[in-house]
């Protein structure tokens, strides 16, 4: 299957600083990335849609002033979480989607947990 | 908007079959998929369904009813290492084709 990577897998930070996450698309090209947050025991909760070349898509409730989002090209989308608190903690997961219009796989990156003291 | 509802729990012993539901309501729906996730873990795609009927992958089979809004992954041969979570997913139609998850069921399998 297609891989999909994440860096960093963890991170522990200040509260007030940025942490930035890396998602890159190792064997294909993904137009579309998508961003993920899980807290512990519960789903994963679609935070945004990121297009390469242009803006994300945020869901609802979604600050997109506090997590940034750059997709610059094919193979790599970032997030990152500014002036973080700890309730930003939480473990964050992106994912890929194969070009094409009936591709409905997503091949998900492996999460990079956060906790902000 | 959209709902994915399964059951939170279900617990079976090593060799069994065990069925985990789930029913959707949602508006343009796409196709319902399954994912496989083990504690710390990202999930793992393991089966899609856009007809209805039944897709088999080895162990792992899926079922989906558009008409009744429902589908079902059916595990067979359990063994210990799929004790993990299992989330459903509605495809939404829409140029990015989103994911929305349901709240997972905690698969435990015994000895």
């Amino acid at each position: 299957g297609a891989v999909v990577s994440q860096h960093p897998s963890r991170v522990i930070c200040k509260s007030g600083t940025s942490v930035k996450i890396e998602c890159r698309s190792l064997d294909f090209q993904a137009t579309t990335m998508f961003w993920y947050r899980q807290f512990p025991k519960q789903s994963l909760m679609l935070m945004a849609t990121s297009n390469e070349g242009s803006k994300a898509t945020y869901e609802q409730g979604v600050e997109k002033d506090k997590f940034l989002i750059n997709h610059a090209s094919l193979t790599l989308s970032t997030l990152t979480v500014t002036s973080a608190h700890p309730e930003d903690s939480s473990f964050y997961i992106c994912s890929a989607k194969r070009q094409g219009p009936y591709q409905e796989t997503q091949y998900f990156g492996p999460g990079t947990r956060l906790l902000v003291l | 908007g959209q709902s994915l509802e399964q059951p939170s729990e279900v617990t079976a012993v090593e060799g069994a079959i065990v069925q985990i539901n789930c029913t959707y309501q949602t508006s343009g729906f796409y196709g319902l998929s399954w994912y496989q996730q083990h504690d710390g873990g990202a999930p793992t795609f393991l089966s899609y369904n856009a007809l209805d009927g039944l897709e088999e992958t080895g162990r792992f089979s899926s079922f989906l009813s558009r008409s009744d809004s429902y589908g079902y992954l059916l595990l067979q041969e359990l063994q210990m290492k799929d004790s993990a979570s299992y989330f459903c997913a509605v495809g939404l139609l829409g140029s990015a084709r989103q994911l929305t998850f349901g709240s997972g069921t905690q698969l435990t399998v015994l000895p």
